[in-house]
């Protein structure tokens, strides 16, 4: 079975930083990782996700995300944030070659963009 | 085009009820699956139905049944209800099996 871990319920940072938001998986069987963005009271949406090929994957509003294997993880990153970035950020997987609709979701990590 | 829409938005019931959730997928997506979100927690998968058939199903006991319709609108039937179904119902369509998800913004349930 597969697992996903985001180590950091909350971030606070402020405006134009950088941020990095922290996902971990367990699996033993290739996966699918994906990106999704939370804003208040709304569905998800999403950033950007890794189905193979090159390892560092770009998405919308300026996020990427890297895969790396040998330490499971698939964090993501902004090199400067703004405003309009607070929301709450999950990690999920699926099986490799599986549906991309039966997803596994970390418990999220709330983002908060201070001026 | 209109994405995911779900009805109603917001709903009270009181424990032991039925519940019925509806969906609507985006025109020409032909699968919608069904998570449960609780408070603080990430999306849970309940089921996920494709061409009208069942395609997966989550960790959710019996009470949980779904169903897809000829036009591929979806809905979720939840009896006997506890209060921890208390949660935000998320359904979500995709066009093809190996398509990515597109989430509606939910039917937040209330049971008391």
């Amino acid at each position: 079975a597969q697992s996903v871990t985001q180590l950091d319920s909350q971030v606070p940072v402020f405006e134009e930083a950088p941020v990095e938001l922290r996902c971990n998986y367990s699996s033993s069987v290739s996966v699918y990782l994906f990106w999704y963005v939370q804003y208040p009271n709304q569905g998800l949406q999403l950033l950007l996700k890794y189905l193979s090929g090159s390892t560092l994957v770009k998405g919308i509003n300026g996020f990427e995300a890297e895969f790396n294997k040998s330490q499971t993880s698939f964090h993501l990153r902004k090199p400067s944030v703004h405003i309009s970035d607070t929301a709450e950020y999950f990690c999920a997987v699926t099986l490799y070659g599986g549906s991309q609709g039966n997803l596994i979701f970390g418990k999220g990590t709330k983002l908060s963009v201070k001026p | 085009d209109a994405g995911v829409t779900q009805s109603p938005t917001h709903l009270i019931k009181t424990r032991g009820q039925h519940v019925t959730l509806r969906c609507s997928p985006i025109s020409g997506h032909k699968s919608v699956s069904w998570y449960q979100q609780v408070l603080g927690q990430g999306p849970q998968f309940i089921f996920q139905y494709y061409e009208k058939e069942e395609r997966g199903r989550g960790n959710f006991p019996d009470r949980f049944s779904a169903r897809q319709f000829p036009n591929y609108s979806s809905e979720l039937n939840v009896n006997a209800l506890l209060l921890g179904d208390s949660a935000l119902y998320l359904c979500a369509s995709m066009r093809s099996m190996d398509s990515p998800l597109h989430f509606g913004n939910g039917t937040r349930l209330t049971v008391t």
